[in-house]
């Protein structure tokens, strides 16, 4: 069956570090990956979107990269804040637009 | 990219009723996309609604418990009839993908008692 995956696991890092977050999927084609943040009792915030024919993305401090042969797409966060403390959801694309499956999403807690 | 104002916020009900919930998007969509997300649960879509036309339920939700209606390109609301406790979950609509993504709104929270 087809299955997006993210760490349930909270991930907890030390302010100024390096967050990383995996998505990974089985038994999709996508033609695209995003990803999103979520505060509590927020609607998800769109941060970035990466097609298949591109390795890396780039925004700020965030960095997202594809890969369509391990099926998996990794979430950076350089320098990390307290103000990124939140759930980082990833999205597949798997009709051209017309309807996108969404990880469960990793909670980042980054201590200050 | 769109902004969209969705009301309530939050409301708590009693079984057997139904809510209307509603989104407002400052510009003019084709499409608009009903979610609900169940607490620690990924976002789940309830049906994609276009206008002037009927709404497409995904697998799991029929048009009877989740009524839709999409009278302009800037509205939509989705109801939750005859609610049950296990209905209790948190509901966004969101807007187009496009290269900036979803939009969505920022959710109403309901509870049913």
């Amino acid at each position: 069956s087809q299955k997006i995956e993210q760490n349930s696991e909270a991930l907890n890092i030390q302010e100024g570090k390096t967050a990383t977050l995996t998505c990974n999927y089985t038994n999709y084609s996508p033609a695209y990956l995003q990803w999103y943040r979520q505060d509590p009792g927020r609607g998800p915030v769109f941060l970035l979107l990466i097609r298949e024919n591109e390795k890396e993305k780039r925004k700020e401090r965030l960095k997202v990269t594809f890969d369509t042969t391990l099926k998996q797409s990794l979430f950076h966060i350089t320098a990390s804040q307290p103000a990124d403390s939140a759930t980082y959801l990833c999205a597949l694309d798997i009709t051209g637009g017309f309807k996108t499956i969404f990880g469960a999403g990793t909670r980042l807690f980054v201590k200050a | 990219s769109a902004v969209i104002s969705q009301k309530p916020s939050r409301d708590i009900c009693q079984r057997g009723t139904s809510l209307t919930i509603q989104c407002q998007v400052d510009s003019q969509v084709t499409m608009m996309f009903w979610y609900r997300q169940q607490p620690g649960q990924s976002l789940t879509l309830i049906a994609t609604a276009n206008q002037g036309s009927e709404a497409t339920y995904e697998s799991g939700f029929v048009i009877d418990k989740f009524p839709i209606s999409r009278p302009n390109l800037t509205f939509s609301t989705l109801t939750v009839s005859n609610m049950s406790p296990e209905d209790s979950s948190i509901y966004l609509c969101s807007v187009d993908p496009g290269q900036d993504g979803y939009t969505f709104g920022s959710g109403t929270r309901l509870t049913v008692v």
